[in-house]
């Protein structure tokens, strides 16, 4: 079964400069949230889209932005990099079809190191 | 609030049991879960229980929800060593497209 594809699996920036994440859902999914994992943390959300709107919101800095385009795919733009941006960016995918029970399928995630 | 708690570190002998426990505040939580994380990977969803319910079993796995203490449990039998890897619980506040909010993880090791 297919399954939600990032890209890219590494990146490796330098402070200042600018990175773009992208993210694949499952087929049919309509639904794309994205984490970040610092190291030794847990999960934290930073924002969704549903139908291509953005739906939720946590804590997602001011220099970063994402939006969902018509073929269901996302892509988190961060801008600005400092040290702490360092993490495992992971990108969740979901149907609202499936009911209510909000199953999200992670992808496998893309480590971004900021130098 | 929002808030969901564990303990850091689990050590079990192959073949025994594993108990892991969670605590979480939001009283409004519909859904609760259970992910996995291997070194490096990806977060995999291993089961969920609805709020609704006291008990969900399946194969090795045995969750257990005390809805007014607000603990819920994941009980492994058997544990393996592919068991070893850090164990995330996690609730979502409702049941519409939301946010997950997850636990600071348990580290599970097996000892031989």
């Amino acid at each position: 079964a297919a399954g939600v594809i990032q890209s890219p699996r590494h990146l490796i920036k330098e402070k200042r400069e600018t990175a773009t994440l992208k993210c694949y859902p499952i087929p049919r999914h309509d639904t794309v949230y994205w984490y970040q994992q610092g190291p030794g943390q847990d999960p934290q959300f930073l924002i969704s889209f549903y139908e291509k709107m953005q739906s939720d919101k946590g804590s997602i800095p001011d220099r970063f932005s994402a939006q969902q385009f018509s073929d269901y795919h996302s892509e988190l733009n961060m801008s600005s990099l400092e040290l702490g941006d360092s993490a495992l960016y992971f990108c969740a995918s979901s149907s609202q079809g499936q009911g209510s029970r909000n199953e999200q399928f992670f992808g496998p995630g893309t480590r971004l190191t900021v130098l | 609030g929002e808030d969901v708690e564990q303990s850091l570190f689990l050590s079990v002998r192959e073949g025994d049991s594993s108990v892991i426990n969670c605590t979480y505040t939001d009283s409004s939580s519909t859904y609760l879960y259970w992910y996995k994380q291997e070194p490096g990977a990806g977060l995999q969803l291993l089961t969920y229980i609805f709020s609704n319910m006291d008990m969900k079993q399946d194969q090795r796995l045995t969750v257990l929800l005390n809805k007014k203490d607000k603990h819920l449990s994941l009980r492994i039998a058997d544990t393996q060593t592919g068991d070893s890897a850090i164990y995330f619980c996690a609730e979502t506040p409702n049941s519409s497209a939301s946010k997950i909010i997850f636990g600071s993880g348990t580290r599970l090791s097996i000892r031989p």
